[in-house]
């Protein structure tokens, strides 16, 4: 069975300064990756997906995650962070990427940015 | 652009009632997945629905029931509400990019059900 670890419960940052939130994932086959943001009251929001090619993907709000296969992690980066950034981070895996595969979502990880 | 509509956004119920939740994915999507997300929990999946067929089923439990109509919204029917029901109820839809896209799923704002 497919799951996916968030070791953190919560990171706090200083604005400015970079940050991590990590992700694990444990698979049979092929991961497709995933990382969304959820602020409160709202739907979950894409940031960016790894499926094949280049382990460092780009994403939205200056975000990037690092696939490394060896260590089956998908950690999510970001140089500098913005007290904007303060929400619930979840990692997502799925096996199928055409219709109807559903995602496996982490525990979350609380992301708190003090000015 | 246009989002993922799911209502009501809250809903209140008593034990043992019903309730029904609606949700229209992004035009031109073709898969819709419903998820439960209680209280400090990651979503958890419940049921998906390709071209109005049930194309998954996740820990969805036997009281509730979900279809995909003609024009592609579907609805999450909850029946013999329990305590327990009490979520953020999320409903997502999704379209394949392509031979290398990925299953990039959209959110709805959520809809919240309280059972007293």
């Amino acid at each position: 069975a497919q799951s996916v670890a968030q070791p953190e419960d919560q990171v706090n940052v200083a604005e400015g300064n970079p940050l991590t939130v990590k992700c694990t994932y444990s698979v049979s086959g092929n991961p497709y990756l995933f990382w969304y943001v959820q602020y409160p009251n709202r739907g979950l929001q894409f940031l960016l997906k790894y499926i094949t090619g280049d382990n460092l993907v780009k994403g939205s709000y200056g975000f990037e995650a690092e696939f490394n296969k060896s260590q089956t992690s998908f950690h999510l980066k970001k140089p500098s962070a913005l007290v904007s950034d303060s929400a619930l981070y979840f990692c997502a895996v799925t096996l199928i990427y055409n219709q109807g595969g559903k995602l496996i979502f982490g525990q979350g990880t609380e992301l708190s940015v003090k000015p | 652009a246009a989002g993922v509509i799911q209502s009501p956004r809250h809903l209140i119920k008593e034990k043992r009632e019903t309730a029904t939740l609606k949700c229209y994915p992004i035009p031109r999507h073709d898969t819709v997945y419903w998820y439960q997300q209680g209280p400090g929990q990651d979503p958890q999946f419940l049921i998906s629905f390709y071209e109005k067929m049930q194309s998954d089923k996740g820990s969805i439990p036997d009281r509730f029931s979900a279809q995909q109509f003609s024009d592609y919204h579907s609805e999450l029917n909850m029946s013999s509400l329990e305590l327990g029901d009490s979520a953020l109820y999320f409903c997502a839809s999704s379209f394949v990019e392509g031979p290398s896209g990925a299953n990039v799923l959209t959110f709805g704002a959520g809809s919240r059900l309280t059972v007293l």
